[in-house]
């Protein structure tokens, strides 16, 4: 079985760009979630998607971040415009359901803002 | 409100036991969670408690106490490959995920 897989795993942008990070979830996992770790820190979520609807995005930052699971499948978070805060690691992970034992997390994609 | 406290930093040698500890507070739990994450990787589940008691896994064990909102992870005969950062995460009722700022373990020879 595959596991999440993100691109791109490493992103180097200047401020006020925008960029995109790009998630595909474990086949058959209805829940997606986006996470933003700092160094040092443990993952922080931003969004958690329930099949194509996002159930929770209370700590998303939405003058500036957007994010979409049109088809229940993949997801996109996008950042316009990158401030020098936003680098971070973005992580992706999935679960086959919101009441799963666990979730499965992505490689990531580290973005350096400069 | 919800926090989770757990130690920076744990130093062990090679073959020893080492407990990391967590405690917890939050609105509606639903499980307690342990990953384990190397340098530049992703977090991979480790463990899994909800109900009180100790969860045994080969080298790794994991306890949870509700009524005093802490966890531990135990982990056995150490191995250089331990050497990573342990987060705690505990699971809302809401299903959303709370995670500790991790342990990191150096495990030395």
């Amino acid at each position: 079985e595959a596991g999440v897989v993100q691109s791109p795993r490493y992103k180097i942008i200047e401020k006020k760009q925008p960029v995109a990070f790009w998630c595909n979830p474990i086949s058959g996992h209805n829940t997606l979630y986006w996470y933003r770790q700092n160094l040092g820190q443990g993952p922080e979520l931003l969004i958690r998607y329930e099949n194509e609807e996002a159930v929770d995005d209370s700590q998303l930052p939405k003058d500036r971040f957007s994010a979409e699971r049109l088809k229940g499948v993949d997801s996109t978070l996008k950042i316009q415009p990158a401030e020098l805060g936003d680098s971070a690691v973005y992580l992706c992970a999935s679960s086959r359901s919101r009441e799963a034992d666990t979730q499965y997390f992505g490689p990531g994609t580290r973005l350096t803002v400069l | 409100g919800q926090n989770i406290d757990q130690p920076t930093e744990m130093t062990a040698t090679e073959g020893a036991i080492v407990q990391i500890n967590c405690t917890y507070q939050t609105s509606g739990f639903n499980g307690l969670f342990w990953y384990q994450q190397h340098a530049g990787e992703a977090p991979t589940f480790l463990s899994y408690n909800v109900l009180d008691g100790l969860e045994e896994k080969g080298r790794f064990s994991s306890f949870l106490s509700r009524s005093k909102g802490y966890s531990y992870l135990l982990l056995k005969e150490l191995q250089m490959k331990d050497s990573a950062s342990y987060l705690c995460a505990v699971k809302q009722r809401t299903y959303k995920y709370i995670f500790g700022t991790g342990t990191r373990l150096k495990v030395l020879a």
